[in-house]
Protein backbone atom coordinates (compact mmCIF):
# COMPACT_ATOMS: atom_id res chain seq x y z
CA UNK A 1 0.00 0.00 0.00
CA UNK A 2 0.96 3.21 -0.54
CA UNK A 3 2.55 5.47 2.19
CA UNK A 4 0.46 8.59 1.15
CA UNK A 5 -2.99 7.96 -0.24
CA UNK A 6 -5.34 10.14 -2.18
CA UNK A 7 -8.76 9.82 -2.53
CA UNK A 8 -10.50 10.36 -5.15
CA UNK A 9 -7.60 9.15 -7.62
CA UNK A 10 -10.40 10.51 -10.58
CA UNK A 11 -13.74 12.81 -10.23
CA UNK A 12 -15.55 15.00 -13.04
CA UNK A 13 -18.02 17.28 -11.69
CA UNK A 14 -19.59 20.25 -12.42
CA UNK A 15 -19.42 24.10 -12.26
CA UNK A 16 -20.56 24.98 -8.91
CA UNK A 17 -20.06 22.05 -7.10
CA UNK A 18 -18.65 21.40 -3.76
CA UNK A 19 -15.47 18.89 -3.91
CA UNK A 20 -13.16 17.61 -1.25
CA UNK A 21 -10.23 15.47 -1.79
CA UNK A 22 -8.95 13.84 0.59
CA UNK A 23 -4.98 12.68 1.71
CA UNK A 24 -4.05 10.00 4.18
CA UNK A 25 -0.38 9.26 4.86
CA UNK A 26 1.45 6.20 6.75
CA UNK A 27 4.68 7.70 7.27
CA UNK A 28 4.53 9.79 10.77
CA UNK A 29 5.39 12.97 8.73
CA UNK A 30 4.41 16.34 10.47
CA UNK A 31 4.21 18.07 7.64
CA UNK A 32 1.85 18.08 3.99
CA UNK A 33 1.17 19.78 1.82
CA UNK A 34 -1.06 20.05 -1.81
CA UNK A 35 0.40 21.31 -4.62
CA UNK A 36 -1.76 21.82 -7.91
CA UNK A 37 0.27 20.67 -11.44
CA UNK A 38 -0.99 22.17 -14.88
CA UNK A 39 0.59 21.54 -18.12
CA UNK A 40 3.59 23.98 -18.28
CA UNK A 41 3.20 25.71 -15.24
CA UNK A 42 5.04 22.65 -12.92
CA UNK A 43 3.68 22.22 -9.55
CA UNK A 44 2.33 25.36 -7.57
CA UNK A 45 1.43 25.01 -3.63
CA UNK A 46 -2.04 25.92 -2.80
CA UNK A 47 -1.56 25.11 0.97
CA UNK A 48 0.47 23.54 3.20
CA UNK A 49 0.55 22.30 7.15
CA UNK A 50 3.14 21.74 9.88
CA UNK A 51 0.62 19.74 12.51
CA UNK A 52 -2.94 20.22 12.86
CA UNK A 53 -3.44 24.02 14.57
CA UNK A 54 -0.97 25.13 11.94
CA UNK A 55 -2.27 25.80 8.38
CA UNK A 56 -0.58 27.99 6.25
CA UNK A 57 -1.48 29.73 2.51
CA UNK A 58 0.59 28.84 -0.39
CA UNK A 59 0.76 31.12 -3.59
CA UNK A 60 -2.54 30.03 -5.29
CA UNK A 61 -5.08 29.45 -2.16
CA UNK A 62 -8.13 31.67 -3.85
CA UNK A 63 -10.92 29.23 -3.94
CA UNK A 64 -9.52 26.33 -1.79
CA UNK A 65 -9.83 25.62 1.97
CA UNK A 66 -8.32 22.31 3.79
CA UNK A 67 -8.67 20.73 6.92
CA UNK A 68 -5.73 19.12 8.70
CA UNK A 69 -8.19 16.30 10.53
CA UNK A 70 -5.26 14.87 12.09
CA UNK A 71 -1.46 14.17 12.09
CA UNK A 72 -2.04 11.65 9.41
CA UNK A 73 -4.62 13.27 7.60
CA UNK A 74 -4.94 16.66 5.34
CA UNK A 75 -8.01 17.63 3.09
CA UNK A 76 -8.56 20.01 0.16
CA UNK A 77 -11.90 21.35 -0.38
CA UNK A 78 -13.39 23.29 -3.63
CA UNK A 79 -16.68 25.00 -2.14
CA UNK A 80 -17.67 25.77 -5.75
CA UNK A 81 -15.80 25.02 -8.03
CA UNK A 82 -15.08 26.53 -11.67
CA UNK A 83 -13.57 24.78 -14.87
CA UNK A 84 -10.24 26.81 -14.50
CA UNK A 85 -9.73 24.58 -11.22
CA UNK A 86 -9.30 21.46 -13.37
CA UNK A 87 -5.81 20.17 -13.07
CA UNK A 88 -4.09 17.26 -11.44
CA UNK A 89 -3.67 17.55 -7.41
CA UNK A 90 -0.97 16.37 -5.65
CA UNK A 91 -0.56 15.86 -1.62
CA UNK A 92 2.85 15.34 -0.41
CA UNK A 93 4.68 15.15 3.02
CA UNK A 94 7.94 15.44 4.79
CA UNK A 95 9.29 14.91 8.41
CA UNK A 96 9.95 17.89 10.70
CA UNK A 97 13.70 17.35 10.91
CA UNK A 98 16.64 14.81 9.59
CA UNK A 99 15.24 15.76 6.28
CA UNK A 100 17.31 18.20 3.27
CA UNK A 101 13.59 19.36 1.64
CA UNK A 102 12.86 15.76 0.01
CA UNK A 103 9.14 15.85 -0.59
CA UNK A 104 7.22 12.47 -0.89
CA UNK A 105 4.31 12.52 -2.79
CA UNK A 106 1.08 10.51 -3.42
CA UNK A 107 -0.41 8.90 -6.63
CA UNK A 108 -2.49 12.30 -7.74
CA UNK A 109 -6.16 13.31 -7.58
CA UNK A 110 -7.43 14.24 -11.19
CA UNK A 111 -10.51 16.82 -11.55
CA UNK A 112 -12.53 17.70 -14.15
CA UNK A 113 -15.04 21.10 -13.62
CA UNK A 114 -17.04 21.15 -16.51
CA UNK B 1 10.96 35.27 -4.97
CA UNK B 2 12.79 31.88 -5.40
CA UNK B 3 12.06 30.43 -9.12
CA UNK B 4 13.19 27.84 -10.85
CA UNK B 5 13.36 27.51 -14.56
CA UNK B 6 13.75 24.50 -17.33
CA UNK B 7 14.36 23.49 -20.71
CA UNK B 8 11.13 23.86 -22.16
CA UNK B 9 9.88 20.40 -23.85
CA UNK B 10 8.82 18.08 -25.24
CA UNK B 11 12.48 16.60 -25.35
CA UNK B 12 12.49 12.60 -28.08
CA UNK B 13 15.75 11.07 -27.99
CA UNK B 14 16.67 7.70 -29.67
CA UNK B 15 17.41 4.86 -26.96
CA UNK B 16 20.94 5.20 -26.03
CA UNK B 17 20.95 9.05 -26.66
CA UNK B 18 22.85 11.62 -24.22
CA UNK B 19 20.78 13.51 -22.13
CA UNK B 20 20.64 17.08 -20.69
CA UNK B 21 17.83 18.73 -19.45
CA UNK B 22 18.80 22.28 -18.38
CA UNK B 23 17.88 23.67 -15.15
CA UNK B 24 18.73 27.30 -13.40
CA UNK B 25 17.70 28.61 -10.16
CA UNK B 26 16.86 31.85 -8.45
CA UNK B 27 17.09 32.17 -4.96
CA UNK B 28 18.47 33.92 -1.59
CA UNK B 29 20.75 31.81 0.14
CA UNK B 30 21.49 28.43 -0.06
CA UNK B 31 18.39 26.39 -1.14
CA UNK B 32 19.07 22.24 -1.63
CA UNK B 33 18.22 21.08 -5.05
CA UNK B 34 16.46 18.37 -6.41
CA UNK B 35 15.11 16.48 -9.69
CA UNK B 36 11.81 14.99 -9.37
CA UNK B 37 10.19 11.95 -12.36
CA UNK B 38 6.92 11.57 -12.51
CA UNK B 39 6.06 8.42 -14.44
CA UNK B 40 2.80 8.26 -16.64
CA UNK B 41 -0.24 7.51 -14.41
CA UNK B 42 2.15 7.77 -11.07
CA UNK B 43 3.17 10.46 -8.40
CA UNK B 44 6.49 12.52 -7.99
CA UNK B 45 9.09 10.67 -7.24
CA UNK B 46 12.78 11.95 -6.14
CA UNK B 47 15.42 10.79 -8.56
CA UNK B 48 18.19 12.86 -7.01
CA UNK B 49 19.23 15.60 -5.05
CA UNK B 50 22.00 18.13 -4.07
CA UNK B 51 22.17 19.99 -0.71
CA UNK B 52 25.49 22.89 -1.75
CA UNK B 53 27.63 24.01 -3.98
CA UNK B 54 29.76 21.07 -6.16
CA UNK B 55 27.52 18.36 -4.92
CA UNK B 56 26.71 16.00 -7.63
CA UNK B 57 23.74 13.95 -6.95
CA UNK B 58 23.46 10.49 -8.81
CA UNK B 59 20.72 8.04 -9.29
CA UNK B 60 19.36 5.36 -11.90
CA UNK B 61 22.87 6.87 -14.58
CA UNK B 62 21.42 10.19 -13.97
CA UNK B 63 23.41 13.41 -12.95
CA UNK B 64 23.31 16.62 -12.11
CA UNK B 65 25.83 19.16 -10.13
CA UNK B 66 25.18 21.82 -7.90
CA UNK B 67 26.80 25.20 -9.41
CA UNK B 68 26.41 28.04 -7.24
CA UNK B 69 28.37 30.22 -9.82
CA UNK B 70 25.97 29.38 -12.80
CA UNK B 71 22.94 29.23 -10.49
CA UNK B 72 22.29 25.63 -12.60
CA UNK B 73 21.91 21.94 -11.43
CA UNK B 74 21.61 20.66 -15.37
CA UNK B 75 20.36 16.80 -15.48
CA UNK B 76 22.35 14.44 -17.36
CA UNK B 77 22.18 10.68 -18.49
CA UNK B 78 25.10 8.99 -20.67
CA UNK B 79 22.85 6.61 -22.73
CA UNK B 80 18.81 6.68 -21.98
CA UNK B 81 16.50 4.10 -22.22
CA UNK B 82 12.74 3.76 -23.74
CA UNK B 83 11.76 3.23 -19.80
CA UNK B 84 13.43 6.90 -19.33
CA UNK B 85 10.48 8.46 -20.42
CA UNK B 86 8.66 10.47 -18.06
CA UNK B 87 8.35 14.24 -17.15
CA UNK B 88 11.08 15.23 -14.93
CA UNK B 89 10.74 18.40 -12.76
CA UNK B 90 13.58 20.47 -11.41
CA UNK B 91 13.03 21.74 -7.48
CA UNK B 92 14.32 23.66 -5.01
CA UNK B 93 13.78 24.16 -1.56
CA UNK B 94 14.77 27.27 0.06
CA UNK B 95 15.59 28.28 3.48
CA UNK B 96 13.24 29.76 5.79
CA UNK B 97 10.20 28.35 8.12
CA UNK B 98 7.92 27.65 5.28
CA UNK B 99 10.47 24.66 3.82
CA UNK B 100 8.18 24.02 0.66
CA UNK B 101 9.68 23.19 -2.45
CA UNK B 102 9.68 25.13 -5.83
CA UNK B 103 9.48 23.35 -9.16
CA UNK B 104 10.35 24.56 -12.51
CA UNK B 105 7.24 24.06 -15.19
CA UNK B 106 8.65 20.40 -16.00
CA UNK B 107 10.07 18.43 -19.24
CA UNK B 108 8.10 15.51 -20.56
CA UNK B 109 10.93 13.22 -22.11
CA UNK B 110 10.22 10.68 -24.66
CA UNK B 111 13.02 7.68 -25.65
CA UNK B 112 12.36 5.97 -28.79
CA UNK B 113 13.84 2.42 -29.54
Amino acid sequence: DADVTQTPRNRITKTGKRIMLECSQTKGHDRMYWYRQDPGLGLRLIYYSFDVKDINKGEISDGYSVSRQAQAKFSLSLESAIPNQTALYFCATRPRQGNTGELFFGEGSRLTVL
Amino acid sequence: GDSVTQMEGPVTLSEEAFLTINCTYTATGYPSLFWYVQYPGEGLQLLLKATKADDKGSNKGFEATYRKETTSFHLEKGSVQVSDSAVYFCALSGGGGAQKLVFGQGTRLTINP
